[in-house]
């Protein structure tokens, strides 16, 4: 998608490795977010950040951890991978606006623990 | 905590009939309410975005109405095509600006357009 890329876009691993994902965008955005999605959970924020070092936990953020250094990246750390974090990993991004608008995702990190 | 449901998890209709899909949430206190389109293997792309003072939005085929008071959503796709076979999503925003745009989505209504 123009302006938000993620990496590695697959990624099998070993149940118990660190993993980490990364989210860089283009726009200069403030806010950037890290959602999970799950068969019957839907989408589920992970972390999210407001600005550089700013970042605050979601809805679903045991066992992970974020950093953001610059502007454009965000990075996602699984600190010891487990299968309950085999999912379909999407980044976001979004103005500094109230309500979201603008709101636009990655094309996702396809994420195997094995 | 917020909730957000879509009804049906799946549809399925021939080409050229109207789509009606449902979405509801728990808490009125939002600041707007999303449509999105997810097509297998790809990110979401925005379709329709209504504030919570609207009661619609229009796009083209695309139709999405909004009733606060009652948590609910129905977006209307007009004249059925197979391109529009896809997952749709909605999704609203906190009132609380604080809250920091944090999206809450619903469990998205598959749907296949048939030849």
């Amino acid at each position: 998608d123009a302006g938000i890329t993620q990496s590695p876009r697959h990624k099998v691993t070993e149940t118990g490795t660190p993993v980490t994902l990364r989210c860089h965008q283009t726009e200069n955005h403030r806010y950037m977010y890290w959602y999970r999605q799950d068969p019957g959970h839907g989408l589920r924020l992970i972390h999210y950040s407001y600005g550089v070092k700013d970042t605050d936990k979601g809805e679903v953020s045991d066992g992970y951890s974020v950093s953001r250094s610059k502007t454009e990246d965000f990075l996602l750390t699984l600190e010891s991978a487990t299968s309950s974090q085999t999912s379909v990993y999407f980044c976001a991004i979004s103005g500094s606006g109230q309500g979201a608008v603008g709101y636009t995702f990655g094309s996702g990190t396809r994420l195997t623990v094995v | 905590k917020q909730e957000v449901t879509q009804i049906p998890a799946a549809l399925s209709v021939p080409e050229g009939e109207n789509l009606v899909l449902n979405c509801s949430f728990t808490d009125s206190a939002i600041y707007n309410l999303q449509w999105f389109r997810q097509d297998p293997g790809k990110g979401l792309t925005s379709l329709l975005l209504i504030q919570s003072s609207q009661r619609e939005q229009t796009s083209g085929r695309l139709n999405a109405s909004l009733d606060k008071s009652s948590g609910r959503s129905t977006l209307y796709i007009a004249a059925s095509q197979p391109g529009d076979s896809a997952t749709y999503l909605c999704a609203v925003t906190p009132w609380l600006k604080a809250a920091g745009n944090k999206l809450t989505f619903g469990g998205g209504t598959r749907v296949l357009v048939k030849p």
